[in-house]
């Protein structure tokens, strides 16, 4: 039990259509980032939220956006959804900015189908 | 860019038998590195770090040593069980970054046999 939850846990979707991904943090984390995970690949960095604010992006494109709200609960938001965007999506919480001071913790994911 | 390169799997031991997944990293200046493990329907946990060369990390009967020489920070356990069966990555983070970004690995998986 990591104390990160994630919903839905699992959803299908259409190509084109918008999705919405929530994640709460670890109770006293202020820092969240959102993974990618692909079957049977390493998870890949979308992007991370410290207070509300974006800070520091993988290469992921604009469709690709995000929330970090005053509770440091977040959202993770993909408009014009495309079939590659099926995966696993992982939220991962942790109380600094860098991971290195304080450890980060996982969420089990949300799975994303596109079809 | 920054990237890690893991040993490619699965691989299969009989309980008790000795492991060794290969772990070997590219990046600029002093990255921490991670193991975290996924067991199967769970999300990704810690397993173990180590933030400076020649650290050991170690956990669970797992350890790990940051080999700045050899740019590599290969996971070993003396004795496996079937409980260890699971998805292993490996990862690193720049702390200049500032952004705890991680960059895992493709993951190696474990399947032990009784």
């Amino acid at each position: 039990e990591t104390g990160v939850t994630q919903s839905p846990t699992h959803l299908i979707k259409t190509r084109g259509q918008q999705v919405t991904l929530r994640c709460s943090s670890q109770s006293g984390h202020n820092t969240v980032s959102w993974y990618q995970q692909a079957l049977g690949q390493g998870p890949q960095f979308i992007f991370q939220y410290y207070r509300e604010e974006e800070n520091g992006r993988g290469n992921f494109p604009p469709r690709f956006s995000g929330l970090q709200f005053p509770n440091y609960s977040s959202e993770l938001n993909v408009n014009a959804l495309e079939l590659d965007d099926s995966a696993l999506y992982l939220c991962a919480s942790s109380g600094d900015l860098t991971g290195v001071e304080n450890t980060i913790y996982f969420g089990e994911g949300s799975w994303l189908t596109v079809v | 860019g920054d990237s890690v390169t893991q040993m490619e799997g699965p691989v299969t031991l009989s309980e008790e038998a000795f492991l060794t997944i290969n772990c070997t990293y590219t990046a600029t200046g002093y990255p921490s590195l991670f193991w975290y493990v996924q067991y199967p329907g769970e999300g990704l946990q810690l397993l173990l770090k180590a933030t400076k060369a020649d650290d050991k990390g170690s956990n669970k009967g797992f350890e790990a040593t940051y080999r700045k020489e050899t740019t590599s920070f290969h996971l070993e356990k003396g004795s496996v069980q079937v409980s260890d069966s699971a998805v292993y990555f490996c990862a690193l983070t720049r702390r200049s970054s500032n952004t705890g970004k991680l960059i895992f690995g493709q993951g190696t998986t474990l399947q032990v046999k009784p």
